[in-house]
């Protein structure tokens, strides 16, 4: 079945570090993915997406770009801030129906 | 600011009572879902509304019982619930068909006494 493997955290970087949260999966067929990112006492916010191989999604200074050859999907940012401390979630929308398959998550923690 | 809208934000309730979750959606999606998240772990699904139907139900113990209402509205009705079922209540919508992204509320924190 599908699966997403994330990176184990906590990641601690220190405030304009770069970051990268590794991100592979196992799929049938050519699924989306997105990375989806939970600050304290909130919801799920997604982040960025991608729906097809070679596929860069961006938002905020966030990029993962869709590798069908390598099975990932990695988070990358260039200079990390405190505000970006959160967890982060790789996930994978399924080709038939409506669902999604959510990595462990990945905690980030970026000190001052 | 999320555009989905959850109430209450916090819910203490005993093992006896009886109480309901809402989510509110004005996006137009017509695919709506109910997840369970436990600290520092991923969601978990538990129930999938399509165009105000339910399409899929993860094996949910019958103590939660969703209703949608409308295109807009999802509640889940709440009884006699049992101490590990304390968690986050998470509410998404999303369009219908493949890959599109789930916008999620802030969540119900539930506590059960």
């Amino acid at each position: 079945g599908n699966s997403v493997t994330q990176m184990e955290g906590p990641v601690t970087l220190s405030e304009k570090a770069f970051l990268t949260i590794n991100c592979t999966y196992t799929a049938t067929g050519y699924p989306s993915l997105f990375w989806y990112v939970q600050y304290p006492g909130e919801g799920l916010q997604l982040l960025l997406k991608a729906t097809k191989a070679d596929d860069k999604g961006s938002n905020k200074g966030f990029e993962a770009t869709y590798r069908k050859e390598t099975t990932s999907f990695h988070l990358e940012k260039g200079s990390v801030q405190v505000s970006d401390s959160a967890v982060y979630f790789c996930a994978l929308g399924s080709e038939y129906g409506n669902k999604l398959v959510f990595g462990a998550g990945t905690i980030l923690r970026v000190k001052s | 600011d999320t555009e989905v809208t959850q109430t209450p934000k916090h819910l203490v309730m005993g093992m006896t009572n009886k109480k309901s979750l809402k989510c509110e959606q004005h996006m137009g999606h017509r695919a709506m879902y109910w997840y369970k998240q436990k600290a520092k772990k991923p969601p978990e699904l538990m129930f999938v509304y399509s165009y105000e139907k339910l399409s899929i139900n993860e094996s949910v113990p019958s103590r939660f019982s969703p209703e949608c209402p409308n295109s807009s509205l999802l509640n889940l009705h709440l009884h006699a619930l049992q101490p590990e079922d304390s968690a986050l209540y998470l509410c998404a919508s999303s369009q219908q068909g493949m890959g599109q992204p789930q916008h999620f509320g802030d969540g119900t924190r539930l506590s059960i006494l």
